[in-house]
């Protein structure tokens, strides 16, 4: 059964930058699903922030496209988010998700990592 | 942008009531609206896909259904281990956008 697990710094300072990866097991980055990052602040509902696929081909939330950053490394088995010039704002659960493409669902989920953003 | 109005936000039941939670759609998104289960610090779980297909794994009393752009989801028999948040997510393609209801508290 395939598992993501999300990893990173929990505390990040104002107008630096957050670094997430997520780990793949139980199986491989492959084509037919598309990788993505959700989070959800505290208090709000989940708010999708980009996705990847396996060919490393990328797409962002139009919001924060000119933050963020998703990448792909198939031989580590895990894909990474990158969140420039972070605010308060920018403090919450930060989730990682495999959507089926064909379904447009989500069907695996990492437990989630909280980051807190302040000095 | 298509927007998701889930209600209620708040619901509280009994083992072995049936309880149905509501979403709402702002445009048509023909049964592209999946249904998922969360419980506190866990990752959310898929129950339904495509408006009223069961996931595998999920039991059968979870139950989807859709009329024009209202698409509910129907707990029947409500277990110990259904108290939870449940929530709506709808995705379009082109261009990308994915969105979620508010989510709805169920509890005892």
């Amino acid at each position: 059964q395939l598992q993501l697990q999300e990893s990173g710094s929990g505390l990040v300072k104002p107008s630096q930058t957050l670094s997430l990866t997520c780990e793949v097991s139980g199986g491989s980055i492959i084509g037919g699903y598309s990788y993505f990052w959700i989070r959800q602040p505290p208090g709000k509902h989940l708010e999708w922030i980009g996705y990847t696929f396996y060919t490393g081909a990328a797409d962002y939330n139009p919001s924060l496209k000119s933050r963020v950053t998703i990448s792909v490394d198939r031989a580590k088995n895990q894909f990474s988010l990158e969140l420039k010039s972070v605010t308060a704002a920018d403090t919450a659960v930060y989730y990682c998700a495999r959507e089926i493409v064909r379904l447009k669902a989500f069907d695996i989920w990492g437990p989630g990592t909280l980051v807190t953003v302040s000095s | 942008d298509i927007q998701l109005t889930q209600s209620p936000s708040f619901l509280s039941a009994s083992v072995g009531d049936r309880v149905t939670i509501t979403c709402r759609t702002s445009q048509d998104i023909n049964t592209d609206l999946a249904w998922y289960q969360q419980h506190p610090g866990k990752g959310p779980k898929l129950l339904i896909y495509g408006a009223s297909t069961l996931q595998a794994g999920v039991p059968s009393r979870f139950s989807g259904s859709r009329s024009g752009g209202e698409f509910t989801l129907t707990i029947s028999g409500l277990q110990p281990e259904d108290f939870a948040t449940y929530f709506c997510q709808q995705r379009n393609s082109y261009p990308p956008e994915i969105t979620f209801g508010q989510g709805t508290r169920l509890e005892i």
